[in-house]
């Protein structure tokens, strides 16, 4: 069965301490994997997708890479307005391609 | 602006009474789906539709239906809603790339639903 784990569920840091996320997939095979960014009582909002094992893309403090069994979200400096909670997404290739499977999110806090 | 929209936003009803919450998109995206939220599960996916009158089973649709008759629309129902379906739902929608991987999903701004 398809499964998406997030960890931790809940981080803490203070501004300017570097940290990262971590999203470990088991799928059947990889067609893209997702990350979002979801403010409280907002729908989430899109901030990377990779596609294959290697591959990394940057925005502004955040940098997502990606092996074959999970991807990282690196926050580097955050400020304040980083606070929010991060999901990843999976897109299976093989059976159910037309399918999402959600992690259930890291709650980011950072404080001044 | 490109956008998804729901409605309503925040529902309140009662065991059996039959509802529909809309979703609309502006973008002309082929794909669209239905999640719900709940706290420590994540957002599961209800049903899914990757075009016009094309529609299938997401990991949670007992309970729910779906109909798209236009590609903007893809409107949620509930025929007789039970307390275990009190969530917090999403509608989303996507564009197709080549060889079945999807573009990014943009996601509306939630429905909260409670149902007594």
């Amino acid at each position: 069965e398809d499964q998406v784990t997030q960890s931790p569920e809940a981080l803490r840091l203070q501004e300017g301490e570097s940290s990262s996320l971590n999203c470990s997939y088991t799928v059947s095979g990889l067609r893209g994997l997702f990350w979002y960014r979801q403010d409280p009582g907002k729908g989430p909002e899109f901030l990377f997708t990779l596609y294959s094992a290697g591959e990394e893309k940057e925005k502004e403090r955040l940098k997502a890479t990606l092996t074959k069994k999970e991807s990282f979200l690196h926050i580097t400096a955050p400020k304040p307005e980083d606070s929010a909670t991060y999901l990843c997404a999976v897109q299976d290739s093989l059976y159910n391609f037309n399918k999402f499977y959600f992690g259930s999110g890291t709650k980011l806090n950072v404080k001044p | 602006e490109a956008q998804v929209t729901q409605n309503p936003r925040y529902l309140i009803t009662v065991t059996g009474k039959k509802l529909t919450v809309t979703c609309s998109q502006n973008m002309n995206h082929e794909y669209m789906s239905w999640y719900r939220q709940d706290p420590g599960l994540g957002l599961r996916q209800i049903y899914y539709s990757m075009n016009v009158e094309v529609t299938d089973k997401g990991d949670v649709p007992e309970g729910y239906k779906v109909s798209r008759k236009e590609k903007r629309n893809f409107p949620l129902i509930l025929e007789s809603p039970s307390p275990n379906q009190t969530s917090l739902y999403f509608c989303a929608s996507s564009s197709i790339k080549a060889g079945s991987s999807y573009n990014e999903q943009f996601f509306g701004p939630g429905t909260r639903l409670t149902v007594l």
